[in-house]
């Protein structure tokens, strides 16, 4: 596929549950970004990697959250012990370089905690 | 501290009627400012950004510094336009972009 894939599309954790969502970012971009968007509300950054370095985890919520992308290609988002306030969309994004290029979207992974 | 505003959530407009969506920005450096446009059951998608100084689907967006502004416009709305807008801005270390609420614009038949 030419585009961002996110998986699963859906996901319904139980209060307490760990669960890792993947993001395959389109092929040879540099930069990958992870959101939290809430509804009715914008996208809010997580964290950022550069290839395989995490160069800013400074949106991550809680230290529940972890982020990983071990070869700089896949990437997941792991969040222990879930809670009802973790409920939302996560939505991954990759550009080609750093900087000011365009960033392309996955459709998210829609994530309620119950 | 980096923010991104959009004081309308949602705006109604007629079919061929002219259309302004606002965004303004905090920002101590020199962002680059983008729009992401969402339509129904679609991703995120990027508009237009303002180095590109483009027109896309009749859209423009104007930088104003002074203003610390980047509104949105379009002289003749059209149905298919219908859809959430988000203003966005990516900082100088170009690791971060960061968005308003959204808007969200209705053109109306």
């Amino acid at each position: 596929g030419a585009g961002v894939s996110q998986s699963p599309r859906y996901k319904v954790a139980k209060r307490g549950q760990d669960v890792a969502l993947r993001c395959d970012p389109i092929s040879g971009h540099v930069s990958l970004f992870w959101y939290q968007q809430a509804l009715g509300q914008g996208p809010e950054f997580l964290t950022y990697f550069q290839n395989e370095a995490q160069l800013d985890k400074s949106g991550l919520p809680s230290d529940r959250f972890f982020a990983e992308r071990p070869e700089g290609s896949v990437s997941t988002l792991k969040i222990q012990r879930t809670q009802q306030e973790d409920s939302a969309v996560y939505l991954c994004a990759s550009s080609l370089e750093r900087g000011n290029t365009e960033a392309f979207f996955g459709q998210g992974t829609r994530l309620t905690v119950v | 501290a980096q923010r991104v505003t959009q004081p309308e959530k949602l705006l109604s407009v007629f079919k061929g009627a002219p259309v302004e969506l606002k965004c303004n920005y905090s920002y101590s450096g020199s962002p680059e400012l983008f729009w992401y446009v969402q339509y129904s059951r679609q991703r995120l998608q990027l508009l237009l950004r303002h180095i590109s100084r483009e027109s896309i689907k009749g859209f423009t967006a104007d930088l104003n510094k002074g203003e610390t502004s980047f509104h949105l416009k379009k002289p003749f709305a059209q149905e298919e336009d219908s859809a959430m807008y988000y203003c966005a801005l990516l900082d100088n270390y170009g690791q971060n972009f960061v968005f308003g609420p959204g808007t969200r614009l209705s053109v109306l038949p």
